[in-house]
């Protein structure tokens, strides 16, 4: 069974700071991880994905994550924040060898940006 | 590339009524389509596994008669809510697997569709 834990139901950060928004994960299998982004009454958009390759991966908007297998870890970090980066951020998990390819998702960081 | 569609993207309908939700994969080919169930500031919950040409694989606690899935063809999956009532409104997000290449292993999601029952 697959879970993932996000640390912080809400974030804060001033403009300009530091975005690092917490996940960890629990995978029986080599995982596949994902963050997610919503907006208000909005689907999810994809803003990066580790499929078991470089361990630090790039996405868009400025964001980036880094995979650390001895920390079951996959946070997320954004050097410098913008106002438009406020929304809802879900991180998810995958199985690598399910054919299904189900997701099961954290439980949600509000992120908000003070200007 | 990998849009995925929702219609419509709002309902309002009285208690005892149905619904029908569509979700199309616009420019490539579903064999699986996911069904979410989003509650107000809270995760998404998986309803049920949408399969082309076969019934669809419901999460426990999921009513299979009272959400109805079906995946008639590989860009198109609906989900039927039957005889609804105020506290199935809820946030619904389908969510469609790539078929492959640089995408694999990717979900696409539609932009969801906010139901409300009277």
């Amino acid at each position: 069974a697959q879970s993932v834990t996000q640390l912080g139901s809400h974030v804060s950060v001033s403009e300009g700071a530091l975005v690092l928004l917490r996940c960890n994960y629990s995978s029986s299998v080599p995982p596949y991880l994902f963050w997610y982004v919503q907006y208000p009454n909005q689907g999810l958009q994809l803003l990066l994905k580790y499929t078991s390759a470089a361990t630090l991966v790039k996405g868009i908007n400025g964001f980036e994550a880094e995979f650390k297998k001895s920390e079951t870890s996959f946070h997320l970090t954004k050097p410098s924040a913008h106002m438009s980066d406020a929304a809802e951020y879900f991180c998810a998990v995958s199985d690598s060898s399910g054919s299904a390819r189900q997701l099961t998702f954290g439980s949600g960081t509000q992120l908000t940006v003070l200007p | 590339g990998a849009v995925v569609s929702q219609h419509p993207s709002w309902v309002i309908c009285k208690s005892g009524t149905s619904v029908k939700i569509e979700c199309r994969s616009l420019d490539f080919q579903a064999t699986t389509m996911f069904w979410y169930r989003q509650f107000p500031k809270q995760s998404l919950m998986l309803m049920a596994t949408s399969n082309e040409g076969s019934k669809a694989t419901y999460e426990q606690g999921v009513e299979k008669d009272k959400f109805l899935i079906n995946h008639a063809s590989l860009t198109l999956s609906t989900l039927t809510v039957t005889s609804a009532h105020p506290e199935d409104s809820s946030f619904y997000i389908c969510s469609a697997n790539s078929p492959g290449g640089p995408s694999y292993n990717e979900q696409f999601f539609g932009p969801g569709t906010r139901l409300t029952v009277l």
